[in-house]
């Protein structure tokens, strides 16, 4: 069975600081990671994935996420936050037979002036 | 780009009436998904579809059911809405093709049931 603990449900940056949220997976099967954001009132959009290769993975507007297989996490990295990353973030995880995405509980984030 | 649509962005309910909550997708996705979002509790799948009239449960699906007649097409239904089932609702699809994980979300239904 597959599982995604987010730690921190509330996160609080100021602007131009460094954004970590973090996200810790288990998986009988080697996983494919997901992170996705999402704004008020807004379905869910896909910042990046990790399904295989390269460990340190790019996304949309400028978030990066590193695949740590030996420490079963898969942590959202941004150098510098901007008043518009204040958004809900979810880690999914995919494992298994079937399509399902399991996902963490969310992280809301606020970004201060 | 994928689109997911979801019929209404809120939704006001009474208890006891059967609510349909419809999702349509134009990328001609095999997988299709059904959600409820509450705080503190992420995502929690409802329902999905594999395919046309085929449904397997997830990991409540509790006082719901669900319809997909039309590959694109996949529906909610509430039998007898309870104001335990106010949520937020979100749709999801994907492709089966290997490598295409990801999922694609609709914008979401917030129910409301008085």
């Amino acid at each position: 069975a597959q599982s995604v603990t987010q730690l921190g449900s509330h996160v609080s940056v100021s602007e131009g600081a460094l954004v970590l949220l973090r996200c810790n997976y288990s998986s009988s099967v080697p996983p494919y990671l997901f992170w996705y954001v999402q704004y008020p009132n807004q379905g869910l959009q896909l910042l990046l994935k990790y399904t295989t290769g390269a460990t340190l993975v790019k996304g949309i507007n400028g978030f990066e996420a590193e695949f740590k297989k030996s420490e079963t996490s898969f942590h959202l990295t941004k150098p510098s936050a901007h008043m518009s990353d204040a958004a809900e973030y979810f880690c999914a995880v995919r494992g298994g037979g079937g399509n399902k995405l399991t996902f963490g509980t969310g992280t809301q984030l606020k970004v201060e002036l | 780009d994928v689109k997911v649509t979801q019929s209404s962005r809120y939704l006001v309910k009474r208890t006891g009436e059967k609510v349909f909550l419809e999702c349509v997708q134009d990328m001609d996705h095999e997988n299709m998904f059904w959600y409820r979002q509450d705080p503190g509790l992420g995502l929690r799948l409802i329902y999905f579809s594999y395919d046309v009239k085929m449904k397997e449960k997830g990991d409540i699906p509790e006082g719901y059911s669900v319809s997909r007649e039309k590959k694109e097409r996949f529906s909610l239904i509430l039998e007898s809405a309870s104001t335990n089932q106010t949520s937020m609702y979100l749709c999801a699809s994907t492709g089966s093709d290997r490598g295409l994980y990801e999922q694609y979300f609709g914008p979401g239904t917030r129910l409301t049931v008085t």
